[in-house]
């Protein structure tokens, strides 16, 4: 199976641009997140989503969107990109039913802001 | 606050045993987990512990003690494919993970 998948892979983007990071999982996990990963730090929610249809903010949301239209799919939208935006983002899926909780990790999209 | 400390950084030899440690404060507790992240890929599962004690898996065990916010990742014969950054979290209150900052362990033959 894949897994999770994202989109881009990496990405230039000017400043004050909007951009949409892709994520897409198949393993119907219930749950689905999306973290910024800096050096020095440890990674930081900015988004998640119980269920499809409903997302919350995490840590770190400001300057961030997010829709769950459905299982499957969880973009994270940038709508007007600024330098302090530049990291590496990965998107996660968990699911409730498995007790632990553990969450899987796709590739990550690494994102330059300039 | 909520903080998880873990070193910054560890070297160890190839074939030996090298002992990871993180401390939590955290407000509320449903697991601590242990990832493993190699340079430029994603961060994959290692264990999970939610009650204290040991758990062995392989080369891999996980320590963890509630009472004192304390966790350990054991890592045994050590391969160089062991190079890779070891990232603590926790499963706080809101059921949100809490991540450490992690620690990049160096193998040396």
């Amino acid at each position: 199976t894949a897994g999770i998948t994202q989109a881009p892979t990496s990405q230039i983007l000017a400043a004050g641009r909007s951009m949409t990071l892709r994520c897409t999982q198949d393993m119907r996990h219930n749950a689905m997140y999306w973290y910024r990963q800096d050096l020095g730090l440890g990674l930081r929610l900015i988004h998640y989503s119980n269920t499809a249809g409903t997302t919350g903010k995490g840590e770190v949301p400001d300057g961030y969107s997010v829709s769950r239209a459905n299982t499957d799919d969880f973009p994270l939208t940038l709508a007007s990109a600024v330098p302090s935006q530049t990291s590496v983002y990965f998107c996660a899926s968990s699911d409730s039913k498995d007790y632990t909780d553990t969450q899987y990790f796709g590739p990550g999209t690494r994102l330059t802001v300039l | 606050g909520q903080n998880i400390d873990q070193p910054t950084e560890m070297t160890a030899t190839e074939g030996a045993i090298v002992q990871i440690n993180c401390t939590y404060q955290t407000s509320g507790f449903n697991g601590l987990f242990w990832y493993q992240q190699h340079a430029g890929e994603a961060p994959t599962f290692l264990s999970y512990n939610v009650l204290d004690g040991l758990e062995e898996k392989g080369r891999f065990s996980s320590f963890l003690s509630r009472s004192k916010g304390y966790s350990y990742l054991l890592l045994k014969e050590l391969q160089m494919k062991d190079s890779a950054s070891y990232l603590c979290a926790v499963l706080g209150s809101n059921y949100q993970l809490i991540w450490g900052a992690g620690t990049k362990l160096i193998i040396k033959p």
